[in-house]
């Protein structure tokens, strides 16, 4: 089946510096994918939807400045934590939809990234 | 927009026994999927089982099966024959059809599962 690739799977970092997580489909062609994010004991909530080719759409009170998304080809998504602060610890988790008219299809998800700002 | 709620925010099964977790959702849309997704401690999301709106007939995987009540927005997820590795984070989430849009997830109900 399909399968997301999310890299790294865990980053442990000083305050101040920025992060980039990878997200890759790796058997299909990805023109959507999602950043959603997950505190402890929480649901997943969505940061933004990246769009290959065009700026990424956030979601309210998501600063785009902070979390840079990037989605050069139809395989990858990536998401850059900006001067990252010890509030910005959570898990990071990707996920990508197929082609058009695939509506009944899941999003297929990266296995996420634990990121710890000291 | 659209919202799910579930309204059991822990459970507790015994093994072999069963249990049902419940979901309720609100959409404005005519098509629609609803999904339930385990999250174990490794906090991977894997998809449990899925239900077309347009189809009336509940899904079915193996000991996962949904109670869909389209009229009531009520999507209950039922496991049967608990076993240990169903402890897990259990997810209710919907998406439409439109492409491009994302999932709306539940709060999630965490399931132990009792030897």
């Amino acid at each position: 089946g399909a399968v997301v690739s999310q890299h790294p799977s865990r980053v442990i970092c000083k305050s101040g510096t920025s992060v980039k997580i990878e997200c890759r489909s790796l058997d299909f062609q990805a023109t959507t994918m999602f950043w959603y994010r997950q505190f402890p004991k929480q649901s997943l909530m969505l940061m933004a939807t990246s769009n290959e080719g065009s700026k990424a759409t956030y979601e309210q009170g998501v600063e785009k400045d902070k979390f840079l998304i990037n989605h050069a080809s139809l395989t990858l998504s990536t998401l850059t934590v900006t001067s990252a602060h010890p509030e910005d610890s959570s898990f990071y988790i990707c996920s990508a939809r197929g082609a058009r008219g695939q509506g009944n299809q899941p999003q297929h998800f990266g296995d996420g990234t634990r990121l710890s700002i000291l | 927009a659209q919202t799910v709620t579930q309204s059991q925010p822990e459970m507790s099964v015994q093994e072999a026994e069963t249990v049902t977790l419940s979901c309720t959702y609100d959409t404005s849309e005519s098509d629609y999927y609803l999904f339930w997704y385990k999250q174990p401690p490794s906090r991977q999301m894997i998809l449990v089982i899925r239900q077309e709106a347009y189809k009336q007939q509940n899904a079915t995987e193996n000991r996962f099966s949904v109670n869909f009540q389209k009229a009531a927005k009520s999507f209950s997820l039922k496991i049967s024959d608990s076993q240990l590795g169903d402890a897990a984070m259990y997810f209710c989430a919907t998406i439409t059809d439109n492409y491009g849009q994302n999932f709306v997830f539940g709060p999630g109900t965490r399931l132990s599962v009792l030897p």
